[in-house]
């Protein structure tokens, strides 16, 4: 099947700092990816949906200026998470769609853990 | 919007004995429901899903579930636990027409399997 990753699986950081998390489709192109962030023990809450070429589209509540999303290529999207601070640590999830409609598959990566310290 | 709602957070069976994790949907109009297994420090795996075909959906690792429309439910079952199949699963829901595949997950339930 097709193939979703992640990078990097897991990252410690300083408060303050940029962390950047790369989610790549490694064999399909993906004209849509989604970030999720999980909180221990929670389920995955839907940050953004991002389609290559144009501006994401944020949920509710999520800030955009500090969760920067860029969906440059049909093969990579980025996650920067800028200035984080302690409770930006989470599990972030990006899943890629093969198709923005309904023919379309979803493939989820590995997961990327960001603790900030 | 549409949402999934899982009944128990945690379920505890014994290897050999059947499965059953519960989740109900919420949607207007006719929805794609997954289920997915997620493992300690791993991101997801796709069971199996209902995208409006056959009602009986059968996925892998001999999971199987039905969507029943007069109850909102798509409850998944497998006739005799593992080991292995203890993990964290998840329902999910989406509108394809509406959503794309931005899916909207319940909250999980914790499957315990005891020997």
């Amino acid at each position: 099947g097709a193939v979703v990753s992640q990078h990097p699986s897991r990252v410690i950081c300083k408060s303050g700092t940029s962390v950047k998390i790369e989610c790549r489709s490694l064999d399909f192109q993906a004209t849509t990816m989604f970030w999720y962030r999980q909180f221990p023990k929670q389920s995955l809450m839907l940050m953004a949906t991002s389609n290559e070429g144009s501006k994401a589209t944020y949920e509710q509540g999520v800030e955009k200026d500090k969760f920067l999303i860029n969906h440059a290529s049909l093969t990579l999207s980025t996650l920067t998470v800028t200035s984080a601070h302690p409770e930006d640590s989470s599990f972030y999830i990006c899943s890629a769609s093969t198709s923005g409609g309904s023919t379309g598959e979803l493939f989820f990566g590995e997961g990327s853990r960001l603790t900030v310290l | 919007a549409q949402s999934v709602t899982q009944l128990g957070s945690h379920v505890s069976v014994s290897e050999g004995a059947l499965v059953l994790l519960r989740c109900n949907y919420s949607s207007s109009v006719p929805p794609y429901l997954f289920w997915y297994v997620q493992y300690p420090n791993q991101g997801l795996q796709l069971l199996l899903k209902y995208t409006s075909a056959a009602t009986l959906v059968k996925g892998i690792n001999g999971f199987e579930a039905e969507f029943k429309k007069s109850e909102t439910s798509f409850h998944l079952t497998k006739p005799s636990a593992h080991m292995s199949d203890a993990a964290e699963y998840f329902c999910a829901v989406t509108i394809p027409q509406t959503s794309g595949y931005a899916l909207n997950f319940g909250k999980g339930t914790s499957l315990l399997v005891t020997p």
